[in-house]
């Protein structure tokens, strides 16, 4: 069974300073992996979708790395705004659309 | 395009009725549907997974007497919770996939669910 976990779970930055968000997961026989940001008593918002046979993508401040062998991403956002405060999810496609999510990871940044 | 809306965003009972949740794909027909539960702080947990047409499949551990799930047509699912009670209580959010040419899934912008 997938594991999918979320490092840190919380944390506050000021403003304009870089994030990086943790993810690993357990079985490196993914077919893709997403960024989602949910807002407090929210849905989600897709941020970034990278294919298994990809390494990184961008958009905007937003980078996304993937380490399939080391079964690991990390999401970068850059120059973090207040508007960046919300929760970001990790999850991880076996190839069977079934996505298997982390608990997240709840960012705080502070003007 | 894309867009997956529930309905109701919010709803409160009374222990042991019953609640109905709908999830429509407006933009698009989803021959997948997924039902996901998510408690606070928690991550989301499938539920099941139904194919337009045919029964749902679910996932270990949750009963499938408890929450019915039609998928009567490519644009609806209805997930209903049956006698509920106060541990029903959670943020339930279904997604849609197909019908665009990829299996990415659409996310609605969920239901909280409140058993008194």
């Amino acid at each position: 069974k997938q594991e999918v976990t979320q490092i840190p779970a919380a944390l506050s930055v000021p403003e304009g300073e870089n994030l990086v968000l943790n993810c690993s997961f357990t079985d490196s026989a993914i077919y893709n992996l997403q960024w989602f940001r949910q807002d407090p008593g929210k849905g989600l918002t897709s941020l970034l979708l990278i294919q298994s046979s990809q390494r990184e993508q961008t958009s905007g401040r937003l980078n996304a790395s993937l380490d399939k062998s080391s079964g690991r991403s990390t999401l970068y956002i850059a120059a973090s705004q207040p508007g960046d405060s919300a929760t970001y999810l990790c999850a991880v496609s076996g190839g069977n659309n079934r996505l298997a999510f982390g608990k997240g990871n709840q960012v705080v940044v502070i003007p | 395009g894309a867009v997956v809306s529930q309905h109701p965003s919010w709803v409160i009972c009374k222990s042991g009725t019953s609640v109905k949740i709908e999830c429509r794909s407006l933009d698009f027909q989803a021959t997948t549907m997924f039902w996901y539960r998510q408690f606070p702080k928690q991550s989301l947990m499938l539920m099941a997974t139904s194919n337009e047409g045919s029964k749902a499949t679910y996932e270990q551990g949750v009963e499938k007497d408890k929450f019915l799930i039609n998928h009567a047509s490519l644009t609806l699912s209805t997930l209903t919770v049956t006698s509920a009670h106060p541990e029903d209580s959670s943020f339930y959010i279904c997604s849609a996939s197909g019908g665009l040419g990829t299996d990415t899934q659409y996310f609605g912008p969920g239901t909280r669910l409140t058993v008194l």
